[in-house]
């Protein structure tokens, strides 16, 4: 099972939002309405922001959001916070031998 | 809250046992996960365990060198990676299985696990 695919970086003023793409195939991100995002500041754990596509944990703002469209997901962070600054992470469920598998992460700079 | 046991050193070629300790009385309620995180790369699902009746699940790459348990008295789970190289260098985290199924609500502190001769 192969990752799936994530831009390496984006970014975005203060205030202005941005919009992460994560690609899988017909056999996970397309198959399946189980796609999560994490959230990771450098040398902490991952934290859960959206899980089902577009649902929010308790205490997730919610100027995070989720969407998905075939077999790409999407993280969309509206009104930039420096905090919003971290790397970013998908995962889909995938069934088979390899379940679950998690996109190439993406860096979110502040400007 | 998931409490893992501390930073291991180990040579190639050999074997570690990570452990991540729960608390609460729901043990048998959540799936459990292992991901990794090898240096400034990206997470990698290991595989998971239903501490209710010990159905395991390992991804593929892993097949034969992993070994998920658990231990019901302690609470405790445990991931064996065997054959190290230097490859399985990484930080190792003990993450659960949110109630509503496929995704990780809680994420452990991580191990770090340095395979050097």
């Amino acid at each position: 099972q192969s990752a799936l695919t994530q831009p390496p970086s984006a970014s975005g003023s203060p205030g202005q939002s941005v919009t992460i793409s994560c690609t899988g195939s017909s056999s996970d991100v397309g198959a399946y309405n189980y796609v999560s995002w994490y959230q990771q500041h450098p040398g902490k754990a991952p934290k859960l922001m959206i899980y089902e596509v577009n649902k929010r944990p308790s205490g997730v703002p919610d100027r995070f959001s989720g969407s998905k469209s075939g077999n790409t997901a999407s993280l969309t962070v509206s009104g930039l916070q420096a905090d919003d600054e971290a790397d970013y992470y998908c995962n889909s469920y995938a069934g088979g031998h390899t379940p679950y598998v998690f996109g190439t992460g993406t860096k979110v700079t502040v400007l | 809250q998931l409490m893992q046991s501390g930073a291991e050193v180990k040579k190639p070629g050999a074997s570690v046992k990570v452990s991540c300790k729960t608390s609460g009385d729901t043990f048998t309620t959540y799936y459990m996960h292992w991901v990794r995180q090898a240096p400034g790369q990206g997470l990698q699902w290991m595989g998971l365990i239903n501490p209710y009746d010990t159905t395991i699940d390992y991804a593929e790459n892993f097949q034969g060198r992993i070994t998920v348990t658990r231990d019901t008295s302690t609470r405790t789970i445990y991931m064996e990676l065997t054959s190290l190289t230097s490859e399985d260098t990484a930080v190792y985290y003990c993450v659960r299985e949110g109630a509503a199924l496929k995704y990780f609500d809680f994420w452990g502190q991580g191990t770090l696990v340095t395979v050097s001769s």
